[in-house]
């Protein structure tokens, strides 16, 4: 089992722009969260995906959106790219939505925003 | 309400001793405590987590003491070793609310 895997590792755009970043779960989980980790902060809690639908959101802007596909893959999309959009984006997977089940977390993806 | 503060920032400790996180929180709605190992690199991992009607919590090295009245709980490595070294994270959750509200994290560097 892979685990949790993200692509990709790196990346680096200018502001305005636009980036997808991809996650892939766990075997045998079907819900996805996602995180945004600035630079020696804690993670902030971005949303969740769970049978295809965001269950849950975090204090982010509508610049930020996802999709879960029928697989439980899912895609995080940053648009109109900010300064303040560089940081860690960390995914990860579960087996439902509970909090208190176990999540298991990929390695990230580092965003650099010039 | 929803904020997790987490101390040291940063802790060193000779090999063989005791690290000690602590961590705080405000909202007593909050009924699941886990604690996160991130190593460079790497996504956190789950390292142990406690519910309040408990008040410790010990996986091998590692125990959670929780002090519900105080609204505190904290992280206890035992015989601390250099393959310790990494970054802690505390977290919080409950009230109907499916996120975690995560500390700030706390650089443990080990001594050899």
């Amino acid at each position: 089992d892979a685990g949790v895997t993200q692509s990709p590792t790196h990346l680096i755009k200018t502001r305005g722009q636009q980036v997808t970043l991809r996650c892939s779960p766990k075997s045998g989980h079907d819900t996805v969260s996602w995180y945004q980790q600035a630079l020696g902060q804690g993670p902030q809690f971005i949303f969740q995906y769970y049978e295809e639908e965001e269950r849950q959101r975090g204090n982010f802007p509508d610049r930020f959106s996802g999709h879960q596909f029928p697989n439980y893959s899912s895609e995080l999309n940053v648009n109109a790219l900010l300064l303040g959009d560089s940081a860690l984006y960390l995914c990860a997977s579960s087996w439902g939505y509970w909090v208190y089940n176990e999540q298991f977390f990929g390695p990230g993806t580092r965003l650099t925003v010039l | 309400q929803q904020q997790v503060k987490q101390s040291p920032q940063s802790l060193i400790v000779q090999k063989g001793g005791i690290s000690i996180i602590n961590c705080a929180y405000e909202n007593t709605a909050f009924d699941y405590f886990p604690w996160y190992q991130q190593f460079p690199g790497k996504g956190p991992a789950l390292l142990i987590a406690i519910r309040p009607d408990v008040s410790e919590k010990k996986e091998g090295r590692f125990t959670i003491s929780f002090n519900k009245s105080a609204k505190q709980f904290s992280l206890h490595i035992m015989d601390s070793q250099p393959g310790d070294s990494a970054t802690y994270f505390c977290a919080a959750s409950g009230d109907s609310n499916y996120q975690l509200i995560w500390g700030a994290g706390t650089k443990l560097i080990i001594k050899p």
